[in-house]
């Protein structure tokens, strides 16, 4: 079954600073992954998404993630945080072929701190 | 372009009742998913429908159903209703089924069972 581990549940970071927020999934043959970004009370909306191609993808408001597939990570990074990025982070794996489900891990808290 | 609608935002029901979650998604799209996220367990999967038909189930007991009609707005239900399914429920809507599409979510509904 497709699973994926955030491994932080909150990240606090002075603002200007650098951030990583981390993610693995379950390895597969042919992955999607995504990004997506809640701030409170609001639903989620898409950071950034890999289908295929390049495994650097830029997403909206300066974040980034690499696709490592050895270590089948998707970790997300922006080199420098805004007090505005205070949300919650969802990392996302769906696969390739039939009727895949898009499964979410549990959130990562970043909370910027000024 | 209207996004995604979810209604109502805020129901409190007791123990033993049901509740019928609305959904209308982005005019266009035809694949509704539905999700249940609590603190912790970040988004569970509970369905998706794509023109009328369910594509994809998620580990939710029988008192979880929903349904998909011709205009692509969807509900759910949730009979029998138990403490533990105080939740917020989220509807995203995508124009493609099985995963590699960008998932657009509602601001969900907010369900307290007292």
């Amino acid at each position: 079954a497709q699973s994926v581990t955030q491994l932080d549940s909150q990240v606090p970071v002075f603002e200007e600073a650098p951030v990583e927020l981390r993610c693995n999934y379950s390895s597969s043959v042919s992955v999607y992954l995504f990004w997506y970004v809640q701030y409170p009370n609001q639903g989620l909306q898409l950071l950034l998404k890999y289908l295929s191609g390049s495994t650097l993808v830029k997403g909206i408001n300066g974040f980034e993630a690499e696709f490592n597939k050895s270590q089948t990570s998707f970790h997300l990074r922006k080199p420098s945080v805004h007090i505005s990025d205070t949300a919650e982070y969802f990392c996302a794996v769906s696969y390739s072929g039939g009727y895949q489900k898009v499964t979410f891990g549990i959130g990562t808290k970043l909370q910027v701190i000024p | 372009k209207a996004g995604v609608t979810q209604t109502p935002r805020y129901l409190i029901k007791t123990r033993g009742q049901q509740v019928t979650l609305s959904c209308s998604p982005i005019s266009g799209h035809r694949s509704v998913s539905w999700y249940q996220q609590t603190p912790g367990q970040g988004l569970q999967f509970l369905f998706e429908y794509f023109s009328e038909t369910q594509r994809n189930k998620g580990n939710f007991p029988g008192r979880f159903s929903g349904r998909q009609f011709s205009n692509s707005r969807s509900e759910m239900n949730v009979s029998t209703l138990e403490l533990g399914d105080s939740a917020l429920y989220l509807c995203a809507s995508s124009l493609v089924s099985g995963g590699a599409g960008e998932l657009f979510f509602g601001e969900g509904s907010r369900l307290t069972v007292l």
